[in-house]
C-alpha cells in the first residue's frame, strides 16, 4: 500500500539548533516529493519541491531512494520556522493526486 | 485579490442539517480539491476535479457531494451532518496535475457540528 509517514507529531527545538523533519514514503515507481507548510493563521503553502533541487528559507530536502526518505533540513532554526510542516508525495497515476503525511509540527523556543 | 477564496470561513450547525461550503479561484487553474483536516492535523483528499469534472472521489460517504459549476468553482455540499464530519475543509487549486503543478490552498472552513 501507498503509504507516507511523518514519525513524530512534535518536534521542538531551540533557535539556532539544526532541524531535521522526518519523512519516509512508501510508494511504488518514484514519486515525486513535495513538503507544504502551514503558518500559524495562514493558509497551508508549497515549502519546496525535490524536483526543484531547491533551498527555501534554509530549508532543503534531499531524496533518499534507498531509505525511501524525504527529511527536511535546516542547519539553524529561527522562531518563524515555527508551523506545520507536511510531507507530500504526488502519486502520478491515472489520476495525479498528493497526499499528505500526517504533519509535523516544529516549535522553535528561545 | 485572494487566490482561492472559501466561504465561510466558520460554520457551526446541529446534527442532521445540510450545509454547503463555497470555493472559488482566480488563478485560471484547470484543477480544483478539496481536503479535509481532522483535529489531528491529518489532511486527506476527498475529490478532485478537472476542467468541471471529477477525476479523484476518495472514499467519502454519499452525504458529501461536490458540485463544479464552472472551473474557477467547486462548491462542497453536505447532507444530514454528523458530529464526525466536524473537521476544517480546505478548497485548493492547481494548473494541472502533474509535477510542477504546486496547490494553492484556500484559507479553510472550520464546520463544528453540534
Amino acid at each position: 500500500a501507498q503509504r507516507v509517514t511523518q514519525p513524530e507529531k512534535l518536534l521542538s527545538v531551540f533557535k539556532g539548533a539544526p532541524v531535521e523533519l522526518k519523512c519516509n514514503y512508501s510508494y511504488s515507481g518514484s514519486p515525486e516529493l513535495f513538503w507544504y507548510v502551514q503558518y500559524s493563521r495562514q493558509r497551508l503553502q508549497l515549502l519546496l519541491r525535490h524536483i526543484s533541487r531547491e533551498s527555501i528559507k534554509g530549508f532543503t530536502a534531499d531524496l533518499n531512494k534507498g531509505e525511501t526518505s524525504f527529511h527536511l533540513k535546516k542547519p539553524f532554526a529561527q522562531e518563524e520556522d515555527s508551523a506545520m510542516y507536511y510531507c507530500a508525495p504526488l502519486n502520478t497515476g491515472t489520476a495525479s493526486k498528493l497526499t499528505f503525511g500526517t504533519g509535523t509540527r516544529l516549535q522553535v523556543t528561545l | 485579490d485572494t487566490a482561492v477564496s472559501q466561504t465561510p470561513k466558520y460554520l457551526v450547525t446541529q446534527m442532521g442539517n445540510d450545509k454547503s461550503i463555497k470555493c472559488e479561484q482566480n488563478l485560471g487553474h484547470d484543477t480544483m480539491y478539496w481536503y479535509k483536516q481532522d483535529s489531528k492535523k491529518f489532511l486527506k483528499i476527498m475529490f478532485s476535479y478537472n476542467n468541471k469534472e471529477l477525476i479523484i472521489n476518495e472514499t467519502v460517504p454519499n452525504r458529501f457531494s461536490p458540485k463544479s459549476p464552472d472551473k474557477a468553482h467547486l462548491n462542497l455540499h453536505i447532507n444530514s451532518l454528523e458530529l464526525g464530519d466536524s473537521a476544517v475543509y480546505f478548497c485548493a487549486s492547481s494548473q494541472g496535475t502533474g509535477i510542477n503543478s504546486p496547490l494553492h490552498f484556500g484559507n479553510g472552513t472550520r464546520l463544528t457540528v453540534t
